[in-house]
């Protein structure tokens, strides 16, 4: 299974965009790069997947390079309850949530 | 309502009472896991299952039993519990577990402790 790595923590302001990048050297050919969100004491909530380039929802976007061996998750215009932790998983079996980034937003 | 329950949400218990803590969902997912989360170490998957019948240990599964008779249940076993057993415990479940079907549905979580 790929490893991942991100940025422990981050804050930004209400009202900006967020980029939080995650790193995946190790990411196999069939791998799916999804991120989750999490409030403190909820369960982890599905937020965006996809496999190359871009995707977008009605939350987020996600970008991937070609060498897939990174993405970005993009938030636009975050507001306070944007506040959570984010992480992203890579794998085909047997999902491993790492530590994940604590995205904190400020007024 | 498509959701994911866990019972108990709260439980206290001593050491070496075994104890079930109970998942269903109401999704007709083939795949279910469970999970703990402790400060500093995020989630950790104990056990999953792509279906049922099948299971499978994840990376923390030594003190844990599951089983999965129904497509609906998967509870978690812990036959000895011990005071590390102490945690939150999550269980999810998606579609499947195949690679493009990742969207997992998570329970309100079960908060543990072992005295």
């Amino acid at each position: 299974l790929a490893k991942t790595t991100q940025p422990i923590s981050m804050d930004s302001y209400e009202g900006q965009e967020v980029n939080i990048t995650c790193s995946h050297n190790n990411i196999a050919t069939n791998d799916y790069i999804t991120w989750y969100q999490q409030f403190p004491s909820q369960g982890p909530r599905f937020i965006i997947q996809g496999y190359k380039t871009k995707v977008t929802n009605e939350v987020a976007s996600l970008f991937i390079p070609a060498d897939r061996k990174s993405s970005t998750l993009s938030l636009p215009r975050v507001s306070l309850s944007d506040t959570a932790v984010y992480y992203c998983l890579v794998g085909d079996f047997g999902i491993i949530f790492g530590k994940g980034t604590r995205l904190h937003i400020l007024p | 309502e498509a959701q994911v329950t866990q019972n108990p949400r709260y439980l206290i218990t001593v050491t070496g009472k075994k104890l079930t803590v109970t998942c269903s969902q109401n999704m007709n997912h083939e795949y279910m896991s469970w999970y703990r989360q402790d400060p500093g170490l995020g989630l950790r998957q104990i056990y999953y299952s792509m279906n049922v019948e099948v299971t499978d240990k994840g990376d923390v599964p030594e003190g844990y039993k599951v089983s999965r008779k129904e497509k609906r249940n998967f509870p978690l076993i812990l036959e000895s519990p011990s005071p590390n057993q102490t945690s939150l415990y999550f269980c999810a479940s998606s579609l499947s577990g195949t690679v493009d079907s990742y969207e997992q549905y998570f329970g309100p979580g079960t908060r543990l402790t072992v005295t």
